[in-house]
């Protein structure tokens, strides 16, 4: 199993500003997921975190709007760049262990 | 392209009664297809998954690959199982792609 610690768990931000969320995972692990729940809507993948590498992103996600970082195997960061009133999500950080994946608690972010 | 469809929304059904999450998917090779649950306040967590073939809280699941199907089941529901449920499909990577959501009400 693997116990997942993320923060903040909630911000209200200004709209332009960017938020960085922090991951801490208690076990090394090889890849980080970020997820997306939109308002009324079903989880989404942002970008998989691999250490010593660039995060690969998925299709309408970009770096220059989710940086990522992932300075090693327990903890990577997720950052919302010049944030908007429709980055108000749920942010979550899940890794995957014995082919079942666990999440942290998420970050409610609403951007006025 | 993978795809989980899980149509209904919202389900209502009183304390002891069945009750049956749909999910279909589209996937081009061999799925591994998972339940998943939130329940209030809680984070999101794993119910179970294909290919243990097990029984979690009362819940089973039977992947049904002529009809690309992985209903959840229960005979018998409880107060205790009010929450969201989320079907969802892993790739070999361990990438997760999640179903809409659905509702779970029961009444006493």
């Amino acid at each position: 199993s693997a116990v997942i610690s993320q923060k903040p768990s909630r911000d209200i931000c200004q709209r332009g500003t960017s938020l960085t969320i922090q991951c801490q995972v208690d076990s090394q692990v090889t890849m980080m997921f970020w997820y997306r729940q939109q308002p009324g809507q079903s989880l989404t993948l942002i970008a998989t975190a691999n250490q010593g590498s660039e995060a690969t992103y998925e299709s309408g996600f970009v770096i220059d709007k989710f940086p990522i970082s992932r300075p090693n195997l327990t903890f990577s960061t997720l950052t919302v760049s010049n944030m908007s009133p429709e980055d108000s999500s749920i942010y979550l950080c899940s890794v995957e262990s014995g082919r079942e994946a666990f999440f942290g608690q998420g970050t409610r972010l609403t951007v006025v | 392209a993978q795809r989980v469809t899980q149509p209904e929304k919202l389900l209502s059904v009183f304390k002891g009664a069945p009750v049956e999450l749909k999910c279909n998917y589209s996937y081009s090779g061999s799925p591994e297809l998972f339940w998943y649950v939130q329940y209030s306040r809680q984070r999101l967590q794993l119910l179970l998954r294909h290919i243990s073939r097990e029984s979690i809280k009362g819940f089973t699941a039977d992947l049904n690959k002529g009809e690309t199907s992985f209903h959840l089941k229960k005979p018998f529901a409880q107060e205790e199982d009010s929450a969201m449920y989320y079907c969802a499909l892993s790739d070999s990577w361990g990438k997760l792609q999640f179903g809409a959501g659905t509702q779970v009400v029961v009444t006493p």
